[in-house]
């Protein structure tokens, strides 16, 4: 099955500064990766996907690399604001051995400082 | 349009009791999945279900049980509650495997 080691567990950064958090997975064959934000108490949001077969894409202050050669993936929030303090969790598809889904990797907690 | 719902929302129970755990979907999505939340954890999947009738194992699978009767709905069944039980449960829904899955508002369940 699919493996997704996610970094750091805690991230605080001031206002206005940009925000990283990484990802690492170990199937070559996953083809999907999303990003979901969960605010305390609530759902988890789907936030922004990108498949293998590109390398960025872009939703205005969120945007997410790709890099499969070193499987890695990482979402970017440039310009961050109070509320987009929450817990964000990557994920990684598997199919194979009588199973698929998405793995999730354990979560970031962002701390947005004002 | 409701997406996922899932009832009830907070839930105590004694150990030992059996309840089941309803989550409904009104996008006609096939897959169906049962996670908990524990603090520091991340998501762990339950069980899943590729399909009305279908039901399959995830990572955590140990004293729960599972249905899909119907296309829509996908029932978590705890036969006989135990204490580190206690969590929050999440259902999605999906349309296939690498598709965006859809969240419901999630249970609180403890177990006393």
């Amino acid at each position: 099955g699919e493996n997704v080691e996610q970094h750091p567990s805690t991230l605080s950064v001031q206002e206005g500064d940009s925000a990283v958090i990484k990802c690492t997975y170990s199937d070559s064959a996953s083809n999907y990766f999303p990003w979901y934000k969960q605010e305390l108490g609530k759902r988890p949001q789907l936030i922004i996907d990108i498949r293998s077969n590109v390398g960025e894409k872009k939703d205005q202050r969120i945007a997410v690399t790709l890099n499969k050669t070193a499987k890695h993936f990482s979402l970017h929030i440039t310009e961050t604001q109070p509320e987009d303090s929450a817990v964000y969790f990557c994920a990684g598809s598997y199919s194979g051995g009588g199973a698929d889904g998405l793995t999730f990797g354990k979560g970031t907690h962002l701390i947005i400082q004002p | 349009n409701a997406g996922v719902t899932q009832t009830p929302k907070f839930r105590v129970l004694k150990t030992g009791q059996s309840m089941t755990l309803l989550c409904a979907q009104d996008m006609n999505h096939e897959y169906m999945y049962w996670y908990r939340q524990d603090p520091g954890m991340g998501l762990r999947l339950i069980h899943y279900s590729v399909g009305e009738g279908t039901t399959a194992k995830g990572e955590v699978p140990d004293g729960y049980n599972v249905s899909r009767l119907k296309k829509q709905n996908f029932l978590l069944g705890l036969e006989s509650a135990a204490p580190s039980q206690t969590s929050v449960y999440f259902c999605a829904s999906s349309r296939d495997f690498d598709q965006p899955q859809h969240f419901g508002d999630g249970t609180r369940l403890s177990i006393l």
